[in-house]
Order: C-alpha cells, then sequence, then structure tokens
C-alpha cells in the first residue's frame, strides 16, 4: 500500500547549519506531496507542496523537489534558525476525497 | 477566515466519566478528519468524513469511541466511557473539494488527560 517513510529524529543543529530531511515514498499513483511543521502546543501546518513531478516547493527558506525517479521529498533548508524547532512531517495525498498519509515526523532542535 | 475551531482547547476527566470534543472546520470544506497524537503512535487518522458522510472509520480503536458529523459546520467525537489510555491531544482537519492539490488545514487540537 501507499507509504511515506522520513528519517528518525530527533535531529539537533547548531543555529546558521545546512539542514536535510529525508522523505521517501511508495505509491501506486501521481500524488501530492507535502511538508507540514508542528510548533509547541499547535497543529501542523502546511509548509510547502509540490503536485507533480520535477516540481519544487518552498517557503519560509525551506525547499523540496518531487523526485519520481527516486520516489522521494527530501526537505532542505540553506540557514537553519532556533525558530525553526519543531516536528517537521512528510505527507502525500491522491485527492481531497481521499485520506492524506502522513510519515511519522521528525523532531528537529536547534541550538543557538 | 477564522481557521479550524476546536473545543475545548484542554479536558481533564476521570476514567468512566463521558468526553465530548468539537470541531469547526473551515466554511467551504468538504472534507473533515479527526486525528489522536501520542508520543508513543505518532499521529493517528481516527475517522475521516466528505460531505458529512463517513468514508474510513477503521481507524477508531474501539466501540468507546463515535463521530459524528450532523452539518457541514460541526463535527464530535465523543468516547464514552473513557480510559487512562485515552490520554492524547486530538486534532481535527478539513479540506477543500476538487482536487489532489489541496492539503489539510488543522486545529491547534484538544488535548485530553483521563485520570
Amino acid at each position: 500500500g501507499d507509504s511515506v517513510t522520513q528519517m528518525e529524529g530527533p535531529v539537533t543543529l547548531s543555529e546558521e547549519a545546512f539542514l536535510t530531511i529525508n522523505c521517501t515514498y511508495t505509491a501506486t499513483g501521481y500524488p501530492s506531496l507535502f511538508w507540514y511543521v508542528q510548533y509547541p502546543g499547535e497543529g501542523l501546518q502546511l509548509l510547502l507542496k509540490a503536485t507533480k513531478a520535477d516540481d519544487k516547493g518552498s517557503n519560509k527558506g525551506f525547499e523540496a523537489t518531487y523526485r519520481k525517479e527516486t520516489t522521494s521529498f527530501h526537505l532542505e533548508k540553506g540557514s537553519v534558525q532556533v525558530s525553526d524547532s519543531a516536528v517537521y512531517f512528510c505527507a502525500l495525498l491522491y485527492s481531497s476525497a481521499s485520506k492524506i498519509i502522513f510519515g511519522s515526523g521528525t523532531r528537529l532542535s536547534i541550538r543557538p | 477566515d477564522a481557521g479550524v475551531i476546536q473545543s475545548p482547547r484542554h479536558e481533564v476527566t476521570e476514567m468512566g466519566q463521558e468526553v465530548t470534543l468539537r470541531c469547526k472546520p473551515i466554511s467551504g470544506h468538504n472534507s473533515l478528519f479527526w486525528y489522536r497524537q501520542t508520543m508513543m503512535r505518532g499521529l493517528e487518522l481516527l475517522i475521516y468524513f466528505n460531505n458529512n458522510v463517513p468514508i474510513d472509520d477503521s481507524g477508531m480503536p474501539e466501540d468507546r469511541f463515535s463521530a459524528k458529523m450532523p452539518n457541514a459546520s460541526f463535527s464530535t467525537l465523543k468516547i464514552q466511557p473513557s480510559e487512562p489510555r485515552d490520554s492524547a491531544v486530538y486534532f481535527c482537519a478539513s479540506g477543500a473539494p476538487g482536487t489532489k492539490y489541496s492539503p489539510l488545514h488543522f486545529g491547534n487540537g484538544t488535548r485530553l488527560t483521563v485520570t
């Protein structure tokens, strides 16, 4: 069945470091791919999305490219800040009438 | 737009009591999802509705859990009787109709503690 696999956390980095959080997926069709972020005490918020192969989603300095050949959607940021500390979820969706499939989440902590 | 509104934000109850969690989705959204989040099991989908009709309730853990969506602007998740292992944060999310490009919008959750 369809699934999303994320790298295990927690990930701890120093401020201004380069970030990569790996995400791979298994899908029988052509889903949209998303990254959500969850700050402490809040619900999940959409960070970025890509709807077809080779699309690049970007927001707040974060980027992810929809790679069909490697079935991946890795999240990257060139220089992280303390305020980026949160849990990040990779997800896939086929349609608004179907359920979104989330990865297990990756906790990111940034040291000042 | 006020976003997805959940109430209450926090609920503390004793084992055996009935608990009702409430959700108001974003106006115009036609899909609604209930999730549960714990440290041990992460984010779990409990049930989702499309056009007020339950589509998949396979994630509902037991008969003690039930969910309703009487109209497009309101949904409830009820636990009766509640148990300590039900302690978790419960999230409601809604989605816009039409295509696969529309992401889900989450509420801020209800933190449930059953003692």
